[in-house]
């Protein structure tokens, strides 16, 4: 049974680095067949992709993010993580990691964890 | 970006009935076009790929068709478990794009 499940602080101070750990089970993350992704869900907004990695070391970053985005994954740990530099307000939301198929949907998802940018 | 509108954003529904969503794509996506369902406090989860696509383990009443630019999502005979929110996700272009999520409510 394929799981994700996100980890990391749930509260982040404006001009920090936000960092999020994915920690995938019952599937190899060196698997060719899938793209690690983050998305996130603003309150009353809908969901945003952010970005996916890849284990051959490809990523892909929404644009209006890529500037202060890094994705990575560690392979021997079958883990992906996602670090947002410089957040302000506007980055408090839910963000999940997902696994996205090769044709770009995203068929499992961790449950979520809320992080809120705040001083 | 490919913008994802959809509507309503919001509808009252019973159990019983049936029920039509619409996702409009700003431009040609073909048939690359992806439904979740959100429950409050539970991640979303793929009910249809590829426009029509039904997922393994979803129901039946569940169906999705359209291609192009406009998509529906049809629940044939709405049950207890689907008042939820429902969203579309363009898969044609990168950055993919979500439509603002339609609100299921009884």
């Amino acid at each position: 049974q394929v799981q994700l499940q996100e980890s990391g602080p749930g509260l982040v101070k404006p001009s920090e680095t936000l960092s999020l750990i994915c920690t995938v089970s019952g599937v190899s993350i060196s698997s060719g067949s899938y793209y690690w992704t983050w998305i996130r869900h603003h309150p009353g907004k809908g969901l945003e992709w952010i970005g996916y990695t890849h284990y051959s070391g490809s990523t892909n970053y929404n644009p209006s993010l890529k500037s202060r985005v890094t994705l990575s994954i560690d392979m021997s740990k079958n883990q992906f993580s996602l670090d947002l530099n410089f957040v302000t307000a506007a980055d408090t939301a839910t963000y999940y990691c997902a696994r996205a198929r090769l044709q770009n949907d995203f068929d499992r998802w961790g449950q979520g964890t809320l992080v809120t940018v705040s001083s | 970006d490919i913008q994802m509108t959809q509507s309503p954003s919001s509808l009252s529904a019973s159990v019983g009935d049936r029920v039509t969503i619409t996702c409009r794509a700003s431009q040609n996506i073909a048939f690359h076009l992806n439904w979740y369902q959100q429950k409050p406090g539970i991640p979303p989860k793929l009910l249809i790929s590829a426009a029509s696509g039904l997922q393994s383990g979803v129901p039946s009443r569940f169906s999705g068709g359209g291609s192009g630019t406009d998509f529906t999502l049809t629940i044939s005979s709405l049950q207890p478990e689907d008042f939820a929110t429902f969203s579309c996700q363009q898969s044609h272009t990168s950055p993919w794009t979500f439509g603002q999520g339609t609100k299921v409510e009884l």
